[in-house]
């Protein structure tokens, strides 16, 4: 089965840019969605199509997808990105979501 | 505003059933494919399963497989997870999502539901 590989975990200073990979055989070939997740909520999406931000989803966000490794960017971390970030993708009629990285904005 | 809201959790032993509903508002529910996920206390999020707007293409875990049935009522707006053959391991609060798409089968999912726990113990 296809597996997703992130981070643990992802520190950031205040204001700086986080960048949280996805790794995964020859993923530059799929189409990959991101989630953020803040404790006692369900899933957001914040990225779909490798780059696409849904409406409402700050321009700090920004995707992208190449080889085998995916990356969610967030620029100028806000205290608010504290959260858990999730990648999907589907392979062989399953949709798959990563392992999950815990982003601490220090 | 758009909707989903998940009800039919609860405590079941093991080797019982449970029949989850989602309830869908907000958008013209038979044109999106919709999915169960799940996460299991402090864990991440696993995909249960996934159906298309008509109902015709169902999608399963490995998992799951053989125990999950996966439906839609559209006359209802409502979406069904019926579990059988329930074991530990499945306890879980049960996310509905809908597709981020119209007319595609997989893909982002751009609404979720609150979440229903399922707790599976004897």
């Amino acid at each position: 089965s296809y597996e997703l590989t992130q981070p643990l975990s992802v520190s950031v200073a205040l204001g700086q840019t986080a960048r949280i990979t996805c790794g995964g055989n020859n993923i530059g070939s799929k189409n990959v969605h991101w989630y953020q997740q803040k404790p006692g909520q369900a899933p957001v999406l914040v990225i779909y199509r490798d780059s696409n931000r849904p409406s409402g989803i700050p321009e700090r966000f920004s995707g992208s997808n190449s080889g085998n490794t995916a990356t969610l960017t967030i620029s100028r971390a806000q205290a608010g990105d504290e959260a858990d970030y999730y990648c999907q993708v589907w392979d062989s009629s399953t949709e798959v979501f990563g392992t999950g990285t815990k982003v601490t904005v220090l | 505003e758009v909707q989903l809201l998940e009800s039919g959790g609860g405590l079941v032993q093991p080797g019982g059933s449970l029949r989850l509903s989602c309830a869908a508002s907000g958008f013209t529910f038979s044109s999106y494919a919709m999915s169960w996920v799940r996460q299991a206390p402090g864990k991440g999020l696993e995909w249960v399963s996934g159906i298309s707007g008509s109902g015709g293409t169902t999608y399963y875990a490995d998992s799951v497989k053989g125990r999950f049935t996966i439906s839609r009522d559209n006359s209802k707006n409502t979406l069904y997870l019926q579990m059988n053959s329930l074991r530990a391991e499945d306890t879980a609060v049960y996310y509905c999502a809908k597709g981020a798409e119209v007319a595609t089968t997989t893909g982002a999912f751009d609404i979720w539901g609150q979440g229903t726990m399922v707790t599976v113990s004897s």
